[in-house]
């Protein structure tokens, strides 16, 4: 079965450090890896996508990694501030049309 | 640019009434999503498209229908409500396979 897995399930930081959020995977066929970010009442807005060939992905102050081989992407969130304080979804692109999502990491960031 | 719009924001519904969910999305894509987020769930798909006139199912379509007569519109009806179906329901579009998905603000569904 296609899943999806993210770990932790919750993190609480302070303002300015740094985290990292894990996702595994066993979807097949793979197409592509997407983070989203969303915040309470809203819908998931992209962060990043990555294809099987890309291993690193920049938006901002969020980095994405994907090691295909062994289906583990992170999201590594640089000097934190509280407005980052959100559900962070790992969304993996099955070949042909579904998105399956994870659960999120919820992240709480406090001053 | 609108995006994906999804009407109603808010419903409540008693028990076997029956409602459509609208979505509308302005970017002409091609595909098209309903997804059901349950608390502390992740988002699982109900059905999509991948073009006017062709639906498919998702992973949990029992109690739902939709239609796609247009690229923009994408409904989702409820025929006969239960209270299983109380969640939060996005609407998603994307234009092909690796382009980025935008989603609709929601439309947070009760069933009493």
């Amino acid at each position: 079965k296609n899943q999806v897995e993210q770990s932790p399930q919750s993190l609480i930081i302070l303002e300015g450090k740094n985290c990292t959020l894990q996702c595994n995977y066993t979807v097949s066929p793979f197409s592509n890896l997407r983070w989203y970010k969303q915040d309470t009442g809203r819908g998931p807005v992209s962060l990043t996508i990555m294809t099987f060939s890309e291993n690193t992905k920049s938006n901002g102050r969020y980095t994405a990694t994907l090691d295909a081989d062994t289906k583990q992407s992170s999201l590594h969130i640089t000097a934190s501030q509280l407005s980052d304080s959100a559900s962070y979804i790992c969304v993996v692109s099955e070949a042909g049309t579904a998105l399956i999502f994870g659960k999120g990491t919820t992240l709480s960031v406090s001053s | 640019n609108a995006g994906v719009t999804q009407t109603p924001k808010f419903r409540i519904l008693k028990i076997g009434q029956s409602m459509t969910l609208q979505c509308t999305q302005d970017m002409n894509h091609n595909y098209m999503y309903w997804y059901r987020q349950d608390p502390g769930m992740g988002l699982k798909l109900i059905y999509y498209s991948v073009g006017a006139g062709i639906t498919d199912k998702g992973e949990v379509p029992n109690g739902y229908n939709v239609s796609r007569s247009t690229t923009e519109d994408f409904p989702l009806r409820l025929e006969l409500a239960a209270p299983s179906q109380t969640s939060v329901y996005f609407c998603a579009s994307r234009q092909v396979e690796n382009t980025e998905a935008f989603f609709g603000q929601g439309t947070r569904l009760t069933v009493v």
